[in-house]
Formats: structure tokens, C-alpha cells, sequence
């Protein structure tokens, strides 16, 4: 099942703009990660935050993760064309299973 | 390092067949991989979670008896689909973590097998 949705479902911005995608889930959880996905293509992880941790930052990724919300966000700035692809938030929980329940994604448009 | 690998990356087979579809830890030791399936346009679904040596936990909703799931050694795993038929048409993804000593929770995807019943 999915742990909660993204939003927006789709964002289409300019080169050199940035792009905020938001996450939110439904039950406690160990840490968040946010994966990318190139179309019809496999995952490539790009950051986690723990349940601990409030912001995280990784080149020119942001990362922010409000616990009483149940929420986090994913910032990307000065965005580029390769940019363009699909980014999934996936939680994981406080059980010892690891298992990863995947949002249900923000399809991100770069136009050049 | 961390690659994962799945076989074949698309197959077409005939309704009433299956199809077997492996994932591979190519340069570490899984003591764990995942099984997702996903539909056009849509997230990432757990199918199941298959340790090394054991049988393979899975999600609600999940035919085990449909998609067999073996985890033979630490570096391999295979998804069979078994009977298939037009519904099962989907892109599979596998992931796989590190050793039992690696409390790390990133997972490592393979590239996706897309299956296509026709």
C-alpha cells in the first residue's frame, strides 16, 4: 500500500528555476528518502533524513522533514534539463522489516 | 559499487506462460532484496521481501502462489510470474540492501524488467 501522496502530481518549470516537491505519510517513521526515476527506467537514491533530522542538504538538493506534520519537502535549485524525471518520497518505518513504502511521486518537467 | 542488475530487461510471453525475471547484487553481499511492480504513470508497489535462505514476506493483496519468489544465495533473486495474463503486464523493479551488519536503510534499485502478456 502507499504510505501518502505528493504533491503537485506534475511541475513543469524553466531552466534555472526552482522546483518544490512536497510529501506527506501516514504513520511514524524511521527516516525518509527521496529517490529519482528516469522514465521507464530504474531508482537512483538521492538523499535520506531521519526522523531526527530536520533538514538535510546535498548539492543543489534540499531536504526538510516535519514530523508533527508527517510531512517533508524537496527542493531543487537552479534546476536543469537533466533534471526532468519523476521523484518519489519512501518511508521507512520503525519496524526491522527496511521495507520502503513509496509516495506516489511528482513528475518534473525541466524545459530548457 | 552497489549495483544491482535484473534479467532479461523486457520480455514478451503469451498468456498462460511464465516468466522468470532475476535480480542480482553484482558487487555486494544482499542479505535482503525488495519486488515492486509499477504501472504506467504510477508509484512503486511492495510486492514482497525476500531474505537469503527463507521464505519471501508478502504484501497484502499479493498471490505468493502467482509470484513465486526465491532467494537462493546473497547475490541472487528471481521473481517467476507464474500463469501469466494481460494484468500482470507491468515494469518489475528489484532492490536489494547490504549485509545483516549494515543497519543502512538505502536500497539499491536494478534497472526494471517490463513484461508484456499478450
Amino acid at each position: 500500500s502507499q504510505q501518502g501522496e505528493e504533491d503537485p502530481q506534475a511541475l513543469s518549470i524553466q531552466e534555472g528555476e526552482n522546483a518544490t516537491m512536497n510529501c506527506s505519510y501516514k504513520t511514524s517513521i524511521n527516516n525518509l528518502q527521496w529517490y529519482r526515476q528516469n522514465s521507464g527506467r530504474g531508482l537512483v537514491h538521492l538523499i535520506l533524513i531521519r526522523s531526527n533530522e530536520r533538514e538535510k542538504h546535498s548539492g543543489r538538493l534540499r531536504v526538510t522533514l516535519d514530523t508533527s506534520k508527517k510531512s517533508s519537502s524537496l527542493l531543487i535549485t537552479a534546476s536543469r534539463a537533466a533534471d526532468t524525471a519523476s521523484y518519489f518520497c519512501a518511508t521507512a518505518g520503525m519496524d526491522s522489516s527496511y521495507k520502503l513504502i513509496f509516495g506516489s511521486g511528482t513528475r518534473l518537467l525541466v524545459r530548457p | 559499487g552497489a549495483v544491482v542488475s535484473q534479467h532479461p530487461s523486457w520480455v514478451i510471453c503469451k498468456s498462460g506462460t511464465s516468466v522468470k525475471i532475476e535480480c542480482r547484487s553484482l558487487d555486494f553481499q544482499a542479505t535482503t532484496m525488495f519486488w515492486y511492480r509499477q504501472f504506467p504513470k504510477q508509484s512503486l508497489m511492495l510486492m514482497a521481501t525476500s531474505n537469503e535462505g527463507s521464505k519471501a514476506t508478502y504484501e497484502q493483496g499479493v498471490e505468493k502462489d502467482k509470484f513465486l519468489i526465491n532467494h537462493a544465495s546473497l547475490t541472487l533473486s528471481t521473481l517467476t510470474v507464474t500463469s501469466a495474463h494481460p494484468e500482470d503486464s507491468s515494469f518489475y523493479i528489484c532492490s536489494a540492501r547490504g549485509s545483516a551488519r549494515d543497519s543502512s536503510y538505502e536500497q539499491y534499485f536494478g534497472p526494471g524488467t517490463r513484461l508484456t502478456v499478450t
